[in-house]
């Protein structure tokens, strides 16, 4: 069965620093998300992306991260600056069509990112 | 208020009993999603439901759509139940889902 994957498993990081988070969403699906969340807390929404260019972004998503699809297969999170609230559990999704026509998400396993 | 409100946050549970979670929320929707959260922090998809009831194994989601609610059902409960339960919501204006806070389930033999 086809599956979102995402690396690395385990990110630790000094505060300041650059971040790559990478996803290979399911070949097919068109729409792509990035969501996070901190330790003890509710998923939260970051980003959605389709048709390579953002379609909605929460405010959490401000000018210190960026997403991108470089080469038709990988989907990335960047965090320019990482802080320390950044520390989080990030999830990659990607669907076939859009959320708003009742489509499934399908869930990466997650990249756990400790800032230090 | 948070849009989407789950109940019990925790919940213990012995082998074979019959679990209830329920999920009410306060906007408009396009599909609720149940997922499952296991302890290593995976998520996986368990319904996507519009109307009505679905059913897989010993699981079942049921919606209500003119009252906002919903309740994931699981028969006969087993320890590998053991998990976190999320309710999330898809609106019509909007691709993202809305998240539930979460049920943690614990299922003793």
């Amino acid at each position: 069965e086809p599956e979102v994957t995402q690396t690395p498993s385990h990110q630790v990081t000094q505060m300041g620093q650059e971040v790559i988070l990478r996803c290979v969403p399911i070949s097919n699906h068109l729409y792509f998300y990035w969501y996070r969340q901190i330790l003890g807390q509710k998923v939260e929404f970051l980003v959605s992306f389709y048709n390579n260019e953002i379609s909605e972004k929460s405010e959490i998503f401000d000018d210190q991260f960026s997403v991108e699809r470089p080469d038709g297969s990988n989907f990335t999170l960047k965090i320019r600056s990482t802080k320390l609230e950044d520390s989080a559990m990030y999830f990659c999704a990607s669907s076939a069509a859009g959320t708003a026509s009742s489509y499934e998400q399908y869930f990466g396993p997650g990249t756990r990112l400790t800032v230090t | 208020k948070n849009e989407v409100e789950q109940s019990p946050q925790n919940l213990t549970a012995q082998e074979g009993e019959f679990i209830t979670i329920n999920c009410s929320y306060s906007v408009g929707i396009s599909a609720l999603h149940w997922l499952q959260q296991h302890p290593g922090g995976g998520i996986v998809s368990l319904f996507m439901l519009s109307s009505g009831k679905k059913k897989h194994g010993r699981l079942i989601a049921t919606i209500n759509i003119q009252e906002k609610h919903s309740s994931l059902h699981i028969t006969a409960s087993h320890p590998r139940d053991s998990a976190v339960y999320i309710c999330a919501v898809g609106s019509y204006n909007t691709d993202k889902l809305i998240f539930g806070t979460g049920t943690r389930l614990q299922v003793f033999p």
